[in-house]
């Protein structure tokens, strides 16, 4: 079965950083693309950004709204994934969702097949 | 701003079939894929791709694509349905991910 674990939310002041945990079980953690998507309170969805599995370079992508702040990295012999959220606003706050992707053959599609529970990241001061 | 937008309500009477659709420039490159998100829990993939339903996920849920419009139909709605729907592709640039706004679905 496979089963995603998000961790290291919480309580976090304005300009801190955090940094969220995802871990894995259940499937070959390394063959797959991971993303992070967050959900505002009361708001719709907004993905945060993805790392690709090694054989695809491990590089990374990221929403406009996070890109040079966020940082999403991988260590596949745990089977984690990781977001470090640096300089982090208010408008942060949200639940955070880790995800498995996936993708189709020729790249038409891309879709999030797992998600975890989520884990709440509060900023305020 | 999304770049995918989807009505925010919608409504159908028990038993009758509802059209969810979701609009973008990149629909017209990429196929859409579909999450139903009850209150207080994540959100679960229920179509992806041109037309597939991972397992589990009942087969009244389908979709369908023309031009820049993606839609997901519940032929048969349930009580059990109601839900709000996100529906997600890449952007137009083919690089990113991109999340429509949600319709909150209501099952009369």
């Amino acid at each position: 079965e496979v089963q995603l674990v998000e961790s290291g939310g919480g309580l976090v002041q304005p300009g801190r950083s955090l940094r969220l945990s995802c871990t894995a079980s259940g499937f070959t953690f390394g063959d797959y693309a991971m993303s992070w998507v967050r959900q505002a309170p009361g708001k719709g969805l907004e993905w945060v950004g993805f790392i690709r599995s090694k054989a695809y370079g491990g590089t990374t992508e990221y929403a406009a709204s996070v890109k040079g702040r966020f940082t999403i990295s991988r260590d596949d012999s745990k089977s984690i994934a990781y977001l470090q959220m640096n300089s982090l606003k208010t408008e942060d706050t949200a639940v955070y969702y880790c995800t498995r992707d996936g993708e189709s053959i020729q790249g038409l599609t891309y879709y999030f097949d797992y998600w975890g529970q989520g884990t709440l990241v509060t900023v305020s001061s | 701003s999304s770049e995918l937008t989807q009505d925010p309500a919608v409504s159908v009477a028990l038993g009758q079939t509802v059209r969810i659709t979701c609009q973008g420039d990149s629909l017209r490159s990429y196929y859409a894929s579909w999450y139903q998100q009850k209150p207080g829990q994540a959100p679960v993939l229920v179509i992806y791709g041109k037309n597939n339903r991972p397992s589990g996920i009942p087969d009244r849920f389908s979709g369908s694509s023309s031009g820049n419009t993606a839609s997901l139909t519940i032929t048969g709605a349930q009580a059990e349905d109601e839900a709000d729907y996100y529906c997600n592709s890449r952007d137009s640039s083919g690089n990113l991910v991109v999340f429509g706004g949600g319709t909150k679905l209501t099952v009369l």
